[in-house]
């Protein structure tokens, strides 16, 4: 399997731009996680879906971001409009059944927002 | 929140030695998990133990459990300078509507000198 699968690796883009982050979890994974990295804040879960339902979305920062599961294969987290302090690096894990199992985290998305 | 503290934030040794670091949760758990971060890389898997487990072992590394002081030790056993990254530890949290997430701490960064 390739693992968990996230494009773009890298994005740099201007403030008030649309980013759309992608995310394709190891198949026959049902839970899917989108995480955000800071040196700030450290690892923060932003949202998580279970077979494609969002499950918990309070550590979404705020109404400029939103994220979509709309099959088994394929997230997106979007953020409209970007801000300079969303940059930071985003990372997408899946994992079989949930707190009970090891998360696999894809390669990340490195985002710059100028 | 169940968020799990490492402690120390970082760490530093020369090859050879042995590595603790130790991890602090705040509510009842199921399992524990380690998990590794390589410079620019997502986190890897590292070893899970059970709530009913006191310790395991897997390879150079050693994991412990205090469930009544709700702390946990890895230890790494003659490391490497290739042993250099973040370590995490991650909790679940058996309650109610957080069933299928994992927390994470703000982690350890481990140098090793050659």
């Amino acid at each position: 399997d390739a693992g968990v699968i996230q494009s773009p690796r890298h994005e740099v883009t201007e403030m008030g731009q649309e980013v759309t982050l992608r995310c394709k979890p190891i198949s026959g994974h049902d839970y899917l996680f989108w995480y955000r990295q800071t040196m700030m804040r450290g690892l923060e879960l932003l949202i998580y879906f279970n077979n494609n339902v969002p499950i918990d979305d309070s550590g979404m920062p705020e109404d400029r971001f939103s994220a979509k599961m709309p099959n088994a294969s394929f997230s997106t987290l979007k953020i409209q409009p970007s801000e300079p302090r969303d940059s930071a690096v985003y990372f997408c894990a899946s994992t079989p059944a949930g707190s009970t199992d090891t998360q696999y985290f894809g390669p990340g998305t490195r985002l710059t927002v100028l | 929140s169940q968020q799990g503290e490492e402690d120390p934030q970082a760490l530093s040794i020369q090859e050879g030695e042995n590595a603790t670091m130790n991890c602090s949760y705040k509510t009842s758990i199921n399992n524990l998990q380690w998990y590794r971060q390589n410079s620019g890389r997502g986190l890897v898997h590292l070893i899970l133990i059970r709530s009913n487990e006191r310790e395991k072992h897997s390879g150079r590394l050693r994991v412990t459990l205090d469930t009544s002081k709700k702390s946990s030790s890895l230890l790494i056993t003659a490391s490497r300078a290739a042993d250099t990254a973040s370590y995490f530890c991650a909790t679940d949290d058996p309650r109610g509507s957080t069933l299928g997430r994992l927390y994470f701490g703000r982690g350890t960064q481990l140098t090793v000198w050659p």
